[in-house]
């Protein structure tokens, strides 16, 4: 079975510097996914980046970036120029791909304030 | 468009009732998938349904179920309540499978009391 680690329960930063939230995963698996969601107060989980394992250039979302790093097993969000509305609980997620395995097993979550 | 939908928010009930939840996924999404968190086991995956069928099954008691309509709406049933049930249970759609991402509801919050 896949396990994934936030090994960060809260992390704090100031406003418009650099955050990164860690995550590591452990599988047998060569293909796979894996996903950073968002969680604010609202509930809703908002997807924030996605990788494909097999992809070895690391996925990019304007501020949100990833270092992927396949044989380590890492895989660590990096955000820039943190704004207010980063605010949230940060849950890395595995999905392996292939077959029906179409759920996602999730981190325990880092929770992230963003300073004034 | 509108997002995916979740009925009720909020939910009391008492030990031994049965609940049912809704879920109206985005407009065209055929996969469903249902998730329970709580704050002691975090995010668990209870149920993937695609096109009226149930692809996927985690590792919940016989209690959970759920069901998938043409339409693509879901509901998740639980029977006879126990207070460990007391969650937010959120639903989750895609077009297909979730590899490309899903988009998640805000949840229905159910107490056990």
């Amino acid at each position: 079975a896949q396990t994934v680690t936030q090994s960060q329960p809260e992390m704090s930063v100031q406003e418009a510097e650099t955050v990164t939230l860690s995550c590591t995963y452990d599988t047998s698996e060569n293909n796979y996914y894996l996903f950073w969601y968002k969680q604010p107060p609202s509930r809703q989980m908002i997807l924030v980046i996605r990788q494909e394992a097999y992809k070895q250039q690391n996925a990019t979302e304007n501020r949100f970036s990833v270092n992927f790093q396949k044989a380590a097993k890492s895989f660590s969000l990096k955000i820039s120029d943190s704004q207010l509305g980063d605010t949230a609980m940060y849950f890395c997620a595995f999905m392996n791909s292939g077959g029906s395995n179409y759920k996602l097993t999730f981190g325990k979550g880092t929770l992230l304030t963003v300073n004034p | 468009k509108a997002g995916v939908t979740q009925t009720p928010r909020y939910l009391i009930k008492t030990r031994g009732q049965q609940v049912t939840l809704s879920c109206s996924p985005i407009s065209g999404h055929r996969s469903v998938s249902w998730y329970q968190q709580t704050p002691g086991q975090g995010l668990q995956f209870l149920f993937e349904y695609f096109s009226e069928t149930q692809r996927n099954k985690g590792n919940f008691p016989g209690r959970f179920s759920g069901r998938q309509f043409s339409n693509s709406r879901s509901e998740m049933n639980v029977s006879t309540l126990e207070l460990g049930d007391s969650a937010l249970y959120l639903c989750a759609s895609s077009w297909s499978g979730g590899e490309y991402g899903y988009t998640f509801g805000s949840g229905t919050r159910l107490t056990v009391v």
